[in-house]
């Protein structure tokens, strides 16, 4: 069975610091994956996706970046943390294949000093 | 971003009653689906539906896709106190290249009262 993996669970970092968070899935191959943020009690805000090693789309334009090093890797970053970047960030991932639904990660909550 | 709109946005219930709650949008979805989220875990699969006018069951939920395409509602049977949470409505569309795109409703937070 395929199971996500986000890593660390908990993260506090000061501003200006970087910043990395990992995802992974395993028991499948050739996964779309996605990275969403979440503020506290809302919806889920789509921040990246990727249908391939290398292949990064850019749903909003923020401080943060993300890269695809490995076909079941997915990488959030940023150079420079901004206090507007605290908040719960959630990796998920389909099946390459139409119809599909997301699965999720138990995310990483973020807050920034 | 979008979002669509999800009611009621939150549920005050007791033990045993029966739930409901829907989605609406003003675009057609190819795909919606149901999610769970407990407080600091990610949003959980609960049913997923892929025709218009399907109706689908889990246990004691109970999901239908409209059928215009545009709506979606979620009933849960006798609830348990395990039934406590947020849920999500979300709409799934293809966006090129093999990938698909999901918009995600406001959310209704359900509460047990004891």
């Amino acid at each position: 069975s395929q199971t996500i993996h986000q890593w660390p669970a908990t993260l506090v970092q000061p501003v200006g610091s970087p910043l990395s968070l990992e995802c992974t899935v395993e028991g499948t191959s050739n996964p779309n994956l996605y990275w969403y943020r979440q503020a506290a009690g809302r919806g889920l805000q789509l921040l990246f996706y990727s249908v391939g090693i290398g292949q990064i789309s850019s749903e909003v334009p923020q401080n943060l970046s993300a890269s695809r090093p490995q076909d079941r890797q997915f990488i959030l970053s940023s150079k420079k943390l901004l206090l507007s970047d605290s908040g719960f960030y959630l990796c998920a991932w389909t099946q390459d294949r139409v119809g599909q639904p997301q699965h999720f990660g138990d995310g990483t909550r973020l807050s920034i000093l | 971003g979008q979002q669509l709109n999800q009611s009621p946005q939150s549920m005050f219930i007791q033990e045993g009653e029966d739930v409901s709650m829907n989605c609406t949008s003003s675009s057609i979805f190819n795909t919606w689906l149901w999610y769970k989220q407990d407080p600091g875990e990610g949003p959980v699969l609960l049913i997923a539906l892929y025709k218009a006018g399907e109706l689908t069951s889990n246990g004691r939920l109970t999901a239908q896709f409209g059928t215009t395409r545009k709506d979606s509602f979620l009933n849960i049977s006798a609830s348990i106190p395990s039934d406590v949470g947020i849920y999500f409505c979300a709409g799934q569309r293809p966006v090129g290249f093999g990938n698909e795109k999901l918009t995600f409703g406001t959310g209704t937070r359900l509460t047990i009262i004891p």
